[in-house]
C-alpha cells in the first residue's frame, strides 16, 4: 500500500516568514495530492490539492509544488500570520486516502 | 465546498455502554465514506471504508464487531462503538468524497467520544 511521510512534525516561525512542508509518498499511482489545514479540535479543512499532471499550484499565500519522479510534494505558506497556527495534513490518492503525519506549524507574532 | 455533517460532536458515557455517530452528507451523495480515529496530536487513523449497501472494509487491527458501521442510505453512515471502554475515548471523525469537481474529500465535525 501506500506510505505518505511528511516533515517537520513541528515548525515555528516568525510572523511574516515563509513555512514549507514536505511529503514523500511511495506508490507512483497515486494521482492526487491535498492538502488539509486542522485547528485544534476541528475538522481538517481543505486548503489546497494538486493533480499528478500539474506541476505546482498556487492560491494567494499559499502553493503547493509536485515531483512525480521523486515522489514528493510540499506545501508553502508565504508572508505567514498567527491565523495561520494549525496542525497540515498532506494526503495522497490512489484507491484511497493515506494521510501524512501532520505538521504542527506555530507562527509566532 | 460540500458538506459533511457529524453528529454528536461531543459524547460522554459509561463503560460497557453503546455510542452510536452519524455522519451525513448534506448536499452530495455520497457511495462511500471514511471512517477515522484521531488521538491527541496525531494523524488521522483509518478505520474503515463504509460502503452504501454493502459491508464495510475495516482496516488491519480494527475490530469489525467493535466498531459497527451501517451506510443505509447515499447520505448517511453511522459508526457504533459497542460495549465502550476508556480506552475507545477519542476523537472520531467521518469524511466523504464528493462526487463533484474534482471529488475532493470533505470532513464531518468530529465526535470527542468520552468513555467513563
Amino acid at each position: 500500500g501506500e506510505n505518505v511521510e511528511q516533515h517537520p512534525s513541528t515548525l515555528s516561525v516568525q510572523e511574516g516568514d515563509s513555512a514549507v512542508i514536505k511529503c514523500t509518498y511511495s506508490d507512483s499511482a497515486s494521482n492526487y495530492f491535498p492538502w488539509y489545514k486542522q485547528e485544534l479540535g476541528k475538522r481538517p479543512q481543505l486548503i489546497i490539492d494538486i493533480r499528478s499532471n500539474v506541476g505546482e499550484k498556487k492560491d494567494q499565500r499559499i502553493a503547493v509544488t509536485l515531483n512525480k519522479t521523486a515522489k514528493h510534494f510540499s506545501l508553502h505558506i508565504t508572508e505567514t500570520q498567527p491565523e495561520d497556527s494549525a496542525v497540515y495534513f498532506c494526503a495522497a490518492y490512489g484507491n484511497q486516502f493515506y494521510f501524512g503525519t501532520g505538521t504542527s506549524l506555530t507562527v509566532i507574532p | 465546498g460540500a458538506v459533511v455533517s457529524q453528529h454528536p460532536s461531543r459524547v460522554i458515557c459509561k463503560s460497557g455502554t453503546s455510542v452510536k455517530i452519524e455522519c451525513r452528507s448534506l448536499d452530495f451523495q455520497a457511495t462511500t465514506m471514511f471512517w477515522y480515529r484521531q488521538f491527541p496530536k496525531q494523524s488521522l487513523m483509518l478505520m474503515a471504508t463504509s460502503n452504501e449497501g454493502s459491508k464495510a472494509t475495516y482496516e488491519q487491527g480494527v475490530e469489525k464487531d467493535k466498531f459497527l458501521i451501517n451506510h443505509a442510505s447515499l447520505t448517511l453512515s453511522t459508526l457504533t462503538v459497542t460495549s465502550a471502554h476508556p480506552e475507545d475515548s477519542s476523537f472520531y471523525i467521518c469524511s466523504a468524497r464528493s462526487g463533484q469537481g474534482h471529488g475532493e474529500l470533505f470532513f464531518g465535525e468530529g465526535s470527542r467520544l468520552t468513555v467513563l
